[in-house]
């Protein structure tokens, strides 16, 4: 079965510096999907960026971005000019391409504070 | 807003009872996936349902049982609630060729 594993309980970073949240992921599928999804105090799971397991290319959103590492099972998200708002749970996901289940497998998550 | 609609937002009741709660997905979607996010605990996959029919089943209690509709909007039923069944319950919807998942705004159930 794949699991999901967020190393980091708790991060803290200052306005407009970078952060990283670590993830790492087991599977022995060959395609799937990786997901960063961000949880606010509002409760609302909003997605933040996703990465398709045959794409060599990191992905960039605006300010997100993510290091994936196939080989090395890892899925860091990296947060540039933090902003207040991006004070939240963060969750990494897993999600198998194929099979008869596409259900997301989430990581404990990460509670990233943004200091003024 | 991710179009996923889920009601209702809040709901107290005791132990012992039984809640519904519903979910319509995405105009277009297909699959419809239910969760239980636990205070402070990440998100466990209950129950997935693909056009009316149940494709996968995770962590769900034999108290709790769900359908998929033919409008497709979803329910989730809760029985002999505990004080345990506390939780935000979140549902998603996705197209399932595709990789995300859209989250609607959950709802709270408090047991007292």
């Amino acid at each position: 079965a794949q699991t999901v594993t967020q190393s980091q309980p708790e991060m803290s970073v200052q306005e407009a510096e970078t952060v990283t949240l670590s993830c790492t992921y087991d599977t022995s599928e060959s395609d799937y999907y990786l997901f960063w999804y961000k949880q606010p105090p509002s409760r609302q799971m909003i997605l933040v960026i996703r990465q398709e397991a045959y794409k060599q290319q990191n992905a960039t959103e605006n300010r997100f971005s993510v290091n994936f590492q196939k080989a090395a099972k890892s899925f860091s998200l990296k947060i540039s000019d933090s902003q207040l708002g991006d004070a939240a749970m963060y969750f990494c996901a897993y999600r198998s391409a194929g099979g008869a289940t596409n259900k997301l497998i989430f990581g404990t998550g990460t509670l990233l504070a943004v200091q003024p | 807003d991710s179009g996923v609609t889920q009601t209702p937002k809040h709901l107290i009741t005791a132990t012992g009872q039984r809640v519904t709660l519903r979910c319509s997905p995405r105009s277009g979607d297909l699959s419809v996936y239910w969760y239980q996010q636990s205070l402070d605990q990440g998100l466990q996959f209950l129950i997935q349902y693909y056009n009316g029919e149940e494709r996968a089943k995770g962590n769900i209690l034999e108290r709790f049982s769900a359908q998929q509709f033919p409008d497709l909007h979803s329910e989730l039923n809760l029985s002999s609630l505990e004080l345990g069944d506390s939780a935000l319950y979140f549902c998603a919807s996705s197209v399932v060729s595709h990789g995300e998942l859209f989250f609607g705004e959950g709802s709270r159930l408090t047991v007292l």
